[in-house]
């Protein structure tokens, strides 16, 4: 079992629809939650940090995270064209140690 | 936010020659960095880990003969591919973090390697 699970889609939205993406995870001593956006040949920028379980807003970005679960999700609202990119959630037992998802591609429809 | 730099962004090479990449953190000092290959569609395979002034630890089946690192200063890391084939033809990716207690990772741009 891997230690992060992502579906990697491809998920294709209309603009200005609510898109939630998802990861789960199976290690208990995850404290620390990344997403991070990923333009084609580009790399890999910071969209949220969370720790430990618990909603973070930033804009149209809600980040939330479900220890009990398992369970992170990052929701985007009122999806632009500009949203299309490939999304990473990362985790960290310690922050020195990182895991990433294999990434969800998303594509949003003007 | 953390900025990441990787020089070059796009490097050809013949077969049988080294490419350095260098992957510098611009304003903030980095303990730690990762290298990290990418193929198209897929997601990041973490090489190595390097923290300043030690060597780096390999992820196992990475050859750490054909993939040098080096992480001389807390804003420098280097990644030496020596003797380059077509199939190393990748996405190198770069990411640094400070090393403090939950501390995230930043990403430099990338850089694409293509060997003839």
């Amino acid at each position: 079992q891997k230690e992060v699970e992502q579906d990697p889609g491809p998920l294709s939205v209309p603009e200005g629809a609510i898109v939630s993406l998802n990861c789960t995870y199976s290690n208990s001593a995850f404290q620390y939650f990344m997403w991070y956006r990923q333009y084609s040949r580009k790399g890999p920028e910071l969209l949220m940090y969370t720790y430990s379980s618990g909603n973070k807003e930033d804009g149209r970005f809600t980040a939330q995270v479900d220890k009990s679960s398992k369970y992170i999700s990052l929701f985007i609202r009122d999806s632009q064209p500009s949203d299309s990119a490939t999304y990473l959630c990362a985790m960290s037992p310690t922050g020195n140690q990182f895991y990433f998802g294999t990434g969800t591609s998303l594509t949003v429809i003007p | 936010g953390a900025v990441v730099s990787q020089h070059p962004s796009r490097v050809i090479c013949k077969s049988g020659t080294s490419v350095k990449i260098e992957c510098r953190s611009l304003d903030f000092q980095a303990t730690t960095m990762f290298w990290y290959r990418q193929f198209p569609k897929q997601s990041l395979m973490l090489m190595a880990t390097s923290n300043e002034g030690s060597k780096a630890t390999y992820e196992q089946g990475v050859e750490k003969d054909k993939f040098l690192i080096n992480h001389a200063s807390l804003t420098l890391s280097t990644l030496t591919v020596t003797s380059a084939h077509p199939e190393d033809s990748s996405f190198y990716i770069c990411s640094a973090s400070s090393g403090g207690r939950g501390e995230t990772q930043y990403f430099g741009p990338g850089t694409r390697l293509l060997v003839l």
